[in-house]
């Protein structure tokens, strides 16, 4: 198994540009999230799915767009990219259930915007 | 709802010391409890858990944390710390009511030789 994929591992925008940043699993997890990690602010949840075709808002959801339309896959979009947006995004996923709460982490995307 | 503090943003060791990484948390029911590690660079990886049973829990890399309900507390430990434990760890509270964890804002451990 892959496990956790992300793409691309690294990103310079341009303040106004738009792009999505993938993520993808292969251990059929029915859970997927979004965070952003900014020095001293730790994980920040974005937005996260319970299943295909269900998702919902995080902790800060502005500027950000989702869609579950498979299992695997989890994209996340930034419709008019803004400096504040530059971060190290990292997806993850779990099983449901509460007895398997454990969440396996992608490798990260490193956004910059200018 | 649920939340969690690492109190201490930095911590400083010497190799072969030992270590203690503090974590408290928020919620009126019996908690999930996580400690992740993050090296450099690298995503996010389980280093130990907690869902019931006996309250010391041992994970991988030698770690181990122990759940106290009474101090709202699940502190991270390990007897002997190597320059390879240098990182970022994360601590991170569940709930049966919510899908997804609450993690803290993180220590960063430095290991000095």
């Amino acid at each position: 198994n892959a496990g956790v994929t992300q793409t691309p591992k690294f990103q310079v925008l341009k303040t106004g540009q738009s792009m999505t940043l993938q993520c993808a699993q292969d251990m059929n997890h029915e859970y997927m999230s979004w965070y952003r990690q900014d020095p001293g602010m730790g994980l920040r949840l974005i937005h996260y799915s319970v299943g295909a075709g269900i998702t919902d808002q995080g902790e800060v959801p502005n500027g950000y767009n989702v869609s579950r339309s498979t299992t695997e896959d989890f994209p996340l979009r930034l419709l008019s990219a803004a400096p504040s947006q530059t971060s190290v995004y990292f997806c993850a996923s779990r099983i449901a259930g509460v007895s398997s709460y454990e969440q396996y982490f992608g490798p990260g995307t490193r956004l910059t915007v200018t | 709802a649920q939340s969690v503090t690492q109190p201490d943003i930095h911590i400083t060791v010497s190799e072969g010391a030992s270590l203690e990484l503090r974590c408290n948390y928020s919620y009126g029911a019996t908690p999930y409890l996580f400690w992740y590690v993050q090296s450099p660079g690298q995503g996010l990886q389980l280093l130990l858990k907690y869902f019931s049973g006996d309250t010391l829990v041992q994970g991988i890399k030698g770690f181990e944390a122990e759940f106290k309900r009474s101090q709202s507390s699940f502190n991270l430990r390990k007897p002997s710390v190597h320059w390879s434990d240098a990182a970022e760890y994360f601590c991170a509270v569940g709930s049966g009511g919510s899908y997804i964890p609450t993690f803290g804002r993180g220590t960063s451990l430095i290991v000095h030789p």
